[in-house]
Parts: C-alpha cells; structure tokens; sequence
C-alpha cells in the first residue's frame, strides 16, 4: 500500500489567498484525520471524519478554514483567505477503526504551508 | 488540557546507550501511544499499550505504563544513530468522541 498521500508537499503563497491541501487515506480505512503542527503549539487536531462525515471541527481555527471528505479516498483542507499565522506543516492521518478515534493513526508526509 | 507531556524536552545520547523517554498526562485514557517523526517527515505509530496494561514490548522499545500515576516511559535499548528523531506520546481519553492528543515531543539526538 503506497501509504497516506499528501499533496503538495510544500506550498508557498501570498497572505489573501486560497489554499487548499489535499489527501488520499489509505485504502479501507474508515477514519481520516486532518491535524496542524507549529513550534509553538505542537500537533494540534483540526477535524476528523468518520465514514464521510465529519464528526468534530472543534479545532478548526476559524471560519477561514473549511474540511470536505467527498468520498472515501479524498479529502480536502481549504483556508481561504490565508494568513501568515497559517504557516504550519498540515498533516493527514487515517486509521482503519470508524467510531474508535484513539487507535494508531497512520499520517502522510505533511504539507508544508508557508503564507508570506 | 489531557495533552500528554513528554519529558525530558531533549536528549543526547551516545550509540549503543539506552534513551528513557517519559510522558504524563492528566486524565483517563483508554490507551497510549508512541510515535516517532524524522525530521521533515510525518508521524510514525511505534507502540500502542492499553489502560488495563502495565509493560509491552517491540523489539528494542519497552513501554510501560502506569495509570496510578498517570505516567508512561518508552525506552529505547542499544540505540543507533538512526533513532535520532523526535518522540510523541499521544493520549486516547475514554468516553464518546474522544480524540487522540500529542504532548510537544522529545527530541532524541544519538551521537554515532
């Protein structure tokens, strides 16, 4: 299996833009994860999604930030507009077990967003 | 916060020496877990040990958990330059929705 796919790997844009960072779960897996990691804050959880639905967005920062999981093996993280304080390493998890949202994750290689 | 915290914040070891990694947390979990990042990588699932377990085993990874304390350790034996990355422990609470939270990490450097 190639793994949690994450794209871009590294974005660079303009404070006011869109930015939108995608993934692909392992195949199979019920859960996907989408978590935030700074120097200052460390790993934070922005959303996760059971079977195609969100089950908690309590993370999300702000209203700027959106997630959609159109189908088991594609979800999306949207800011728009983005904001310097966005620059972080996003990152994409999946795990095999809907409805158990503590088991082992499996995390792609991260998206590193830089907002200038 | 039931965020796990690792300790210490960093570590310098020589190869081949054991590397003790401790993480507290401060509510009921029903599991925790170790992951280790490389540097520019993303996070890899290296042990998983359940409330109701004192002590498990991976390879060189032992893990012990104490829930009287709230504490756990992850020791790593005969280290190898290659374990040089960071360590996460991350907590999973009991109840309805509960989530999977990350300490801020410690930061293994083994010294070849």
């Amino acid at each position: 299996d190639a793994g949690v796919i994450q794209s871009p790997r590294h974005e660079v844009t303009e404070m006011g833009q869109e930015v939108t960072l995608r993934c692909k779960p392992i195949s199979g897996h019920n859960s996907l994860f989408w978590y935030r990691q700074t120097m200052m804050r460390g790993l934070e959880l922005l959303i996760y999604f059971n079977n195609n639905v969100p089950i908690d967005d309590s993370g999300m920062p702000e209203d700027r930030f959106s997630a959609k999981m159109p189908n088991a093996s594609f979800s999306t993280l949207k800011i728009q507009p983005s904001e310097p304080r966005d620059s972080a390493v996003y990152f994409c998890a999946s795990s095999p077990l809907a409805g158990f949202n503590t088991g082992e994750l499996f995390f792609g290689e991260g998206s590193r967003l830089t907002v200038l | 916060s039931q965020q796990g915290e690792e300790d210490p914040q960093a570590l310098s070891i020589q190869e081949g020496e054991n590397a003790t990694m401790n993480c507290s947390y401060k509510t009921s979990i029903n599991n925790l877990q170790w992951y280790r990042q490389n540097s520019g990588r993303g996070l890899v699932h290296l042990i998983l040990i359940r409330s109701n377990e004192r002590e498990k085993h991976s390879g060189r990874l032992r893990v012990t958990l104490d829930t009287s304390k709230k504490s756990s350790s992850l020791l790593i034996t005969a280290s190898r330059a290659a374990d040089t990355a960071s360590y996460f422990c991350a907590t999973g609470r009991t109840g309805a929705n509960s989530k999977l939270t990350f300490g801020k990490g410690i930061t293994l450097s083994v010294r070849p």
